[in-house]
């Protein structure tokens, strides 16, 4: 199991410029998230999908879109980057654990600069 | 608006040494509380969680300690070893609930020094 992936790993956009993150995950998973990590801010939830079909904003969406193609793949898209999202930006899934819990896994992340 | 407050920022330990990491949150409904740890360059990753059922988890030499009257709960590290300096973030979520969501703590950098 490869486990979460995302692609590409680096990025640098001038302002203005768009993109689209890249998720997947290989764990039938129904449940995925985007997150940004910013030094002192701990990690920010900006979109999520519950299951194949549905999406819903985090805490901080504005500035992206997302799309859950399958249950695998779960993109965010930057239209018009700005300087403020410049980040690290982490794809996750969440799998449901014997006793009412749930552990959420990670990809390696996207170092996103925007100039 | 950050519902779930961690203390402190960053912490140096030495070997074998306790580390001690504190969190703090606003909302009652939260009912599962886990802890990640993430190294340098990689993804967070579960360590240890807990529900607000028991009082204290033990896994190894990690312990949540957790005080529901005051909302808040903490990371233990029991002999600190070189090689858990990381990022350690707390987290709060309502288990149960379709894509239910995870609100972090700001995260803790930890150094244990040889």
């Amino acid at each position: 199991n490869a486990g979460v992936t995302q692609t590409p790993k680096f990025q640098v956009l001038k302002t203005g410029q768009s993109m689209t993150l890249q998720c997947a995950q290989d764990m039938n998973h129904n449940s995925m998230y985007w997150y940004r990590q910013d030094p002192g801010m701990g990690l920010r939830l900006i979109y999520y999908s519950a299951s194949e079909g549905t999406t819903d904003k985090g805490e901080v969406p504005n500035g992206y879109n997302v799309s859950r193609l399958n249950k695998r793949e779960f993109s965010l898209r930057l239209e018009s980057a700005a300087p403020s999202q410049t980040s690290v930006y982490f794809c996750a899934s969440k799998e449901r654990l014997a006793g009412g819990g749930d552990e959420q896994f990670f990809g390696p992340g996207t170092r996103l600069t925007v100039l | 608006q950050q519902q779930v407050k961690q203390s402190p920022q960053s912490l140096i330990v030495q070997k074998g040494g306790i580390s001690i990491i504190n969190c703090a949150y606003e909302n009652t409904a939260f009912d599962y509380f886990p802890w990640y740890q993430q190294f340098p360059g990689k993804g967070p990753a579960l360590l240890i969680a807990i529900r607000p059922d028991v009082s204290e988890k033990k896994e190894g030499r990690f312990t949540i300690s957790f005080n529901k009257s005051a909302k808040q709960f903490s990371l233990h590290i029991m002999d600190s070893q070189p090689g858990d300096s990381a990022t350690y973030f707390c987290a709060a979520s309502r288990r149960g609930l379709p894509g239910s969501r995870l609100t972090f703590g700001e995260g803790t950098q930890l150094t244990v020094n040889p």
